[in-house]
């Protein structure tokens, strides 16, 4: 079965650098999405993405805060400045319609 | 309006047993009614949905009952299996705002042999 991919699986940074967190959803699907998840707890939605342009996004996707999909495969979410409570589990989605494929995740801790 | 609750926050039951997980919802907007199962280290997956035209959908084991005038939705595991221990999550959303979900905070599920 087709899955979504996600590097790298654990990104450990100093607060205030930049980090990029990269996915590869899947090949035919339309949206794509960052969701974000602290500690095991409540999956939280960041930022959807279709047709090239973000089509939603939360309270928590701030100007930090800012994706792409530069070629036609990889998605991207880039923090650029990170801050201590941006350390959870980042994850990448993607869906032809309603079901969202998730992938297993980027574990980032900001030291 | 947005918020998804669920319970219970965690979950111990016997193998065979029967695991029953509940959300309710407030926005009469909401349309889809998804279930993801999440084991550690792993982004949830989709394990069954259901739309507010039916009242009960049954995939094998598993149950959602839906119950639209008192917003509310269940998920039922039968012949619960050590297999099925796992964090599941109820979400909602609208199939017209580029399936943007709202999740419960989860229930931890602990199935003893």
């Amino acid at each position: 079965e087709p899955e979504v991919t996600q590097t790298p699986s654990h990104q450990v940074t100093q607060m205030g650098q930049e980090v990029i967190l990269r996915c590869v959803p899947i090949s035919n699907h339309l949206y794509f999405y960052w969701y974000r998840q602290i500690l095991g707890q409540k999956v939280e939605f960041l930022v959807s993405f279709y047709n090239n342009e973000i089509s939603e996004k939360s309270e928590i996707f701030d100007d930090q805060f800012s994706v792409e999909r530069p070629d036609g495969s990889n998605f991207t979410l880039k923090i650029r400045s990170t801050k201590l409570e941006d350390s959870a589990m980042y994850f990448c989605a993607s869906s032809l319609y309603e079901k969202l494929f998730f992938g297993s995740g980027t574990q980032l801790s900001v030291l | 309006q947005q918020q998804v609750k669920q319970s219970p926050q965690s979950l111990i039951v016997q193998k065979g047993g029967i695991s029953i997980i509940n959300c309710a919802y407030e926005n009469t907007a909401f349309d889809y009614f998804p279930w993801y199962q999440q084991f550690p280290g792993k982004g949830p997956a989709l394990l069954i949905a259901i739309r507010p035209d039916v009242s009960e959908k049954k995939e094998g084991r598993f149950t959602i009952s839906f119950n639209k005038s008192a917003k509310q939705f269940s998920l039922h595991i039968m012949d619960s299996q050590p297999g099925d221990s796992a964090t599941y999550f109820c979400a909602a959303g609208v199939m017209d705002s580029n399936y943007q979900l709202i999740w419960g905070a989860g229930t931890k599920l602990i199935i003893k042999p």
